[in-house]
């Protein structure tokens, strides 16, 4: 079965501490992984994916097979990160499997 | 460059009536898919556009269709409106093979059957 598991709903933490949030998958094949945001009230838009291995907004992500995860990493959270992130996979064509999402809030 | 446009923000409908959404895509992009977005089920895939064809399909009823025009906008149709089907659909386009750009969503339209 093709599904994506982002296991915590809500993420807090203090501006400056580093920042996870995990995606874990179920694929047959290889996966292609994305990072969205969404930040209040505007539209999902794309933070990363694994095939470029960006660095977005100080964001980061690494593809572990072996593990079937792509978690989300920053070093040091700034307030503006707070936001909805959703993990998705490409399960065929163009078609997305999104995760449930991890809101995260990032406190002063 | 435009991003991806959809059509109307907000619509208000009642059980029973039908619903037509549109979604216009980024200049030169080919691929549209369609999204449910709603509290309890998240993000569910409705189904994928190509050069006018469906190429994929997600588990939704046969109440839920659509269509792509030759200029690549997308129309997608609902029949029959469920209460349950109040949520935000979601357009995404992208040149064609989405995994290598990713996907440029639009600002969604809001349906509420009541």
């Amino acid at each position: 079965a093709q599904r994506v598991t982002q296991p915590e709903k809500l993420l807090s933490v203090f501006k400056g501490a580093p920042v996870e949030l995990k995606c874990n998958y179920s694929y047959s094949g290889s996966p292609e992984l994305f990072w969205y945001v969404q930040y209040s009230r505007q539209r999902l838009q794309l933070l990363l994916r694994h095939i470029s291995r960006e660095s977005i907004k100080g964001f980061t992500a690494d593809l572990n097979k072996g593990e079937t995860s792509f978690h989300l990493k920053k070093p040091f959270a700034q307030e503006e990160d707070s936001a909805m992130y959703y993990c998705a996979l490409r399960g065929g064509y163009n078609k997305l499997i999104f995760g449930a999402g991890t809101r995260l809030a990032v406190h002063p | 460059k435009a991003g991806v446009t959809q059509t109307p923000r907000y619509l208000i409908k009642t059980r029973g009536q039908q619903v037509t959404l549109s979604c216009s895509p980024i200049s030169g992009h080919r691929s549209v898919s369609w999204y449910q977005q709603t509290p309890g089920q998240g993000l569910q895939f409705l189904f994928e556009y190509f050069s006018e064809t469906q190429r994929n399909k997600g588990n939704f009823p046969g109440r839920f269709s659509g269509r792509q025009f030759s200029n690549s906008r997308s129309e997608m149709n609902v029949s029959t409106l469920e209460l349950g089907d109040s949520a935000l659909y979601l357009c995404a386009s992208s040149p064609g093979q989405g995994g290598d750009y990713g996907y440029t969503f639009g600002s969604g339209t809001r349906l509420t059957v009541v």
